[in-house]
């Protein structure tokens, strides 16, 4: 139990455009989605807590605007990547909160590459 | 505020040696403290978690961590370190009592020799 997805798992795409990254509960509901972004040999960087039926509320530092994140239904939360661009390429990884067991549980993560 | 420490940010231990990551945490009692382990390109799996019960926490693949408040510690061991073991491991903490956000260490990169 408790899986997490995310697709696609590795996107290529140009300067300019847009990017979307699903991240899906499987078999639990998540009020509470959060967003990473994850630089080499780094650790995580939490950009922005996605809540269902709300808006996110995102980490000093990161553009709201740029990073879109829509929290739709209770196994559902979407990063958009606006206007991408080179430096925006990274590792993108979600986690969904399990309310009952009190544990976040990841996605496999996005590798995004912006030419 | 919580904070995290993981001290050496590589580990390299023989295979069938001891494996102990260290992690500490701030000195206010975390309600919850997680060690997730990271496979190259992939996400994070959970291994184990304290939530306040038994001190020794058993995890997946032979893992296990002991809660120590005297030593504001949560260190990670296997007795029998494995080459699949080879990954980057995190420990977290949960921010505050009811907080769903965690704050994670640094990493500690396992490297497991034959």
């Amino acid at each position: 139990g408790a899986v997490v997805s995310q697709h696609p798992s590795w996107v290529i795409c140009k300067s300019g455009t847009s990017v979307k990254i699903e991240c899906r509960s499987l078999d639990f509901q998540a009020t509470t989605m959060f967003w990473y972004r994850q630089f080499p040999k780094q650790s995580l960087m939490l950009m922005a807590t996605s809540n269902e039926g709300s808006k996110a509320t995102y980490e000093q530092g990161v553009e709201k605007d740029k990073f879109l994140i829509n929290h739709a239904s209770l196994t559902l939360s979407t990063l958009t990547v606006t206007s991408a661009h080179p430096e925006d390429s990274s590792f993108y990884i979600c986690s969904a909160h399990f309310s009952s067991l009190q544990t976040q549980y990841f996605g496999p993560g996005t590798r995004l590459l912006v030419l | 505020a919580q904070s995290v420490t993981q001290l050496g940010s590589h580990v390299s231990v023989s295979e069938g040696a001891l494996v102990l990551l260290r992690c500490n945490y701030s000195s206010s009692v975390p309600p919850y403290l997680f060690w997730y382990v990271q496979y190259p390109n992939q996400g994070l799996q959970l291994l184990l978690k304290y939530t306040s019960a038994a001190t020794l926490v058993k995890g997946i693949n032979g893992f296990e961590a002991e809660f120590k408040k005297s030593e504001t510690s949560f260190h990670l061991t296997k007795p029998s370190a494995h080459m699949s073991d080879a990954a980057e491991y995190f420990c977290a903490v949960s921010e505050w009592c009811g907080s769903e956000k965690l704050v994670f260490g640094k990493g500690t990169k396992l490297t497991v020799n034959p």
